[in-house]
């Protein structure tokens, strides 16, 4: 069955440093995968997603991530934090080989707190 | 353009009430889905909607959630009667769906955007 793993509950950083907010997936064949992020009384809003091509996706708002096929991860980073960036962040997947099933199976959700 | 919106936001009821919760998708989008999100979780789904066709349903509590999108436009979840462990976010989203498009191209594509949610709180 398809899994993503956030394996951190939260992560503090403080300003101007980067930050790395992980996640590891499991599913069968090639993996699409996502990162949303969630502020207080807000949808969740999309960051970016990999589905194809060069494993570093650049997204919204200064983040980026790696797709590692040998780790099965896909970490999101942002070189130099900025405070309006905390919030709570989930990665997610969709298996493609699932006859074109537009599900996507969320994480936990990790809380990045940036401390001034 | 006006994003994914949700009505009430905010929703207190006794267990056992019944309670509605309405969203219109963004303009043009086919693919409909409601998420139900628990305190410290990610969201899961619930139901999923191709224009008026509910394509997977099998996480909704059918005994007693029901949803409908009858024009294929915006939608209503129901919870009749509600329990305590009903209380949660409830999200909407909506999504362009490209797959046939995309599948030709080899490019898929699942962007959905979220509504801001409605708070449920069974008492």
């Amino acid at each position: 069955a398809q899994s993503v793993a956030q394996p951190e509950d939260q992560v503090n950083v403080a300003e101007g440093n980067p930050l790395t907010v992980k996640c590891t997936y499991s599913v069968s064949g090639n993996p699409y995968l996502f990162w949303y992020v969630q502020y207080p009384n807000r949808g969740l809003q999309f960051l970016l997603k990999y589905i194809t091509g060069d494993n570093l996706v650049k997204g919204s708002y200064g983040f980026e991530a790696e797709f590692n096929k040998s780790q099965t991860s896909f970490h999101l980073k942002k070189p130099s934090a900025l405070v309006s960036d905390s919030a709570l962040y989930f990665c997610a997947v969709r298996d493609p080989v699932s006859g074109g099933y537009n599900k996507l199976i969320f994480g936990a959700g990790t809380r990045l707190a940036v401390h001034p | 353009e006006a994003g994914v919106v949700q009505s009430p936001r905010y929703k207190i009821i006794e267990k056992k009430q019944p309670v509605a919760f309405w969203c219109n998708p963004i303009s043009g989008h086919n693919t409909l889905y409601w998420y139900l999100q628990n305190l410290g979780q990610g969201p899961e789904l619930l139901i999923r909607y191709e224009n008026e066709e509910a394509v997977d349903d099998s996480q909704l509590p059918k005994d007693r959630f029901s949803a409908e999108r009858l024009k294929g436009v915006d939608s209503t979840l129901k919870i009749q009667p509600a329990e305590l462990g009903d209380s949660a976010v409830y999200l909407c989203a909506s999504s362009l769906d490209l797959s046939g498009l995309a599948a030709e191209e080899g490019v898929w594509y699942n962007e959905q955007f979220f509504g801001p949610g409605t708070r449920l709180t069974v008492l």
